[in-house]
């Protein structure tokens, strides 16, 4: 098993819905949480990181984690074209190893 | 603040020269990391350098080598270049670096564009 899963997507979403976007750990160590946002042809952007259970909010980005059931989420209100990326989660283990999915991409249609 | 800078952005190559890329990473953050990013494999993590010493290694082969000044700047080394080597290099620095939570969110530079030929 991954350390890290995402669903690769295509996630395609309308202009001002929901987009949900799901990630699975293996390690139950694992204590640090982040999520990167990369537009095509330009590096990660770190928009959200969570470290407790439950639901921390940015904004327009929710960042949920449930430690239990080993899956973070990051819930994005009111979608724009703009949050058309590949979206990377990634997690520091317990032994303080990083790692990235491969991420989901979301398109957001006008 | 300055965000983490990547010289040269893109370079062309051919199999068995090596290469020399540059990381200065933000004001005060201590740790770089290094990351080769391609369309079938994703983010992987070459290495990790915190105050001058490596402190993590990813799973490539000795080729591929780095350093780190006092001034928390980095260099990574490709020596004997191949096909597969063709990437998006990737340098991150951080506070802390891993296993220090909060003070390893990862801040990306642009990236170096690395074609082989």
């Amino acid at each position: 098993q991954k350390e890290v899963e995402q669903n690769s997507g295509p996630l395609s979403v309308p202009e001002g819905a929901i987009a949900s976007l799901n990630c699975t750990y293996s390690d139950r160590g694992s204590q640090s949480f982040f999520w990167y946002r990369q537009y095509s042809g330009k590096s990660p952007e770190l928009i959200m990181s969570i470290y407790s259970n439950g639901d921390k909010e940015d904004g327009r980005f929710t960042a949920q984690l449930n430690k239990a059931s080993q899956y973070v989420s990051l819930l994005i209100r009111d979608s724009q074209p703009s949050d058309s990326a590949t979206y990377l989660c990634a997690l520091e283990t317990g032994a303080n190893n990083l790692f990235f999915g491969t991420g989901t991409r979301l398109t957001v249609i006008p | 603040k300055a965000g983490v800078t990547q010289t040269p952005r893109y370079l062309i190559k051919t199999r068995g020269q090596q290469v020399t890329l540059s990381c200065s990473p933000i004001s005060g953050h201590r740790s770089v990391s290094w990351y080769q990013q391609t369309p079938g494999q994703g983010l992987q993590f070459l290495f990790e350098y915190f105050s001058e010493t490596q402190r993590n290694k990813g799973n490539f082969p000795g080729r591929f080598s780095g350093r780190q000044f006092s001034n928390s700047r980095s260099e990574m080394n490709v020596s004997t270049l191949e096909l597969g080597d063709s990437a998006l290099y990737l340098c991150a620095s951080s506070l802390e670096g891993r296993g220090r939570g909060r003070y390893n969110e990862q801040f990306f530079g642009p990236g170096t564009r690395l074609t082989v030929l």
